[in-house]
């Protein structure tokens, strides 16, 4: 079964200040991570994606995320945040094995950014 | 930039009351989905759809639920008698292919009383 793990709920950073939003996951098998974000009354966008190439992956708006198999983990992150990164952002898993394609949701990390 | 649209924002039903939701995939998209997002909870994913038939679907798709692309531009959810637990945010989404990015409406809050 696979399943993702965000561990911060709510983030507060500075801006001009790194991100860092933290996300664990758990795939018996190799899998397709992405980052989605939501601003408010807004559709879920792809952030970034990775596909089992390279495992540093970057994506739109600066932002990045590293593929770490030993630690099972996507953090995002970003070296200097802007007041329009604030958005909650979810951590996706996806396993494509037995012909399942469906996405399965982190909880969600809602980041504020402080002017 | 194509999107997806769903209609309406927001929808208010009685319990045992039909609903059905609306939405309109990116035109060259060949598979859609249905994800709902109970409030403080995760985003589940409940079905998809390819060729006119579903390809996948979820425990939580149970057969209150149905889906259909009535026409070349729709896609509709169907609740067919609604419980107060139906309450959520329903996401739609569209890919090109089965492994490609799934492109996201910005869904349907759903309430039922």
């Amino acid at each position: 079964a696979q399943s993702v793990t965000q561990l911060d709920s709510h983030v507060s950073v500075s801006e001009g200040t790194p991100v860092l939003l933290r996300c664990n996951y758990s795939s018996s098998y190799s899998p397709s991570l992405f980052w989605y974000v939501q601003h408010p009354n807004k559709g879920l966008q792809l952030l970034l994606k990775y596909t089992s190439a390279a495992t540093l992956v970057k994506g739109i708006n600066g932002f990045e995320a590293e593929f770490k198999k030993s630690e099972t983990s996507f953090h995002l992150t970003k070296p200097s945040a802007h007041m329009s990164d604030a958005a909650e952002y979810f951590c996706v898993v996806r396993y494509s094995g037995a012909g399942s394609y469906q996405l399965t949701f982190g909880k969600g990390t809602k980041l504020s950014v402080i002017p | 930039e194509p999107e997806v649209t769903q209609t309406p924002s927001h929808q208010v039903t009685q319990m045992g009351q039909e609903v059905i939701l609306r939405c309109v995939p990116i035109s060259n998209h060949l598979y859609f989905y249905w994800y709902r997002q109970i409030l403080g909870q995760k985003v589940e994913f409940l079905v998809s759809f390819y060729n006119n038939e579903i390809s996948e679907k979820s425990e939580i798709f149970d057969d209150q639920f149905s889906v259909e692309r009535p026409d070349g531009s729709n896609f509709t959810l169907k609740i067919r008698s609604t419980k107060l637990e139906d309450s959520a945010m329903y996401f739609c989404a569209s890919s090109e292919a089965r492994l490609n990015e799934q492109f996201f409406g910005p869904g349907t809050r759903l309430t039922v009383l």
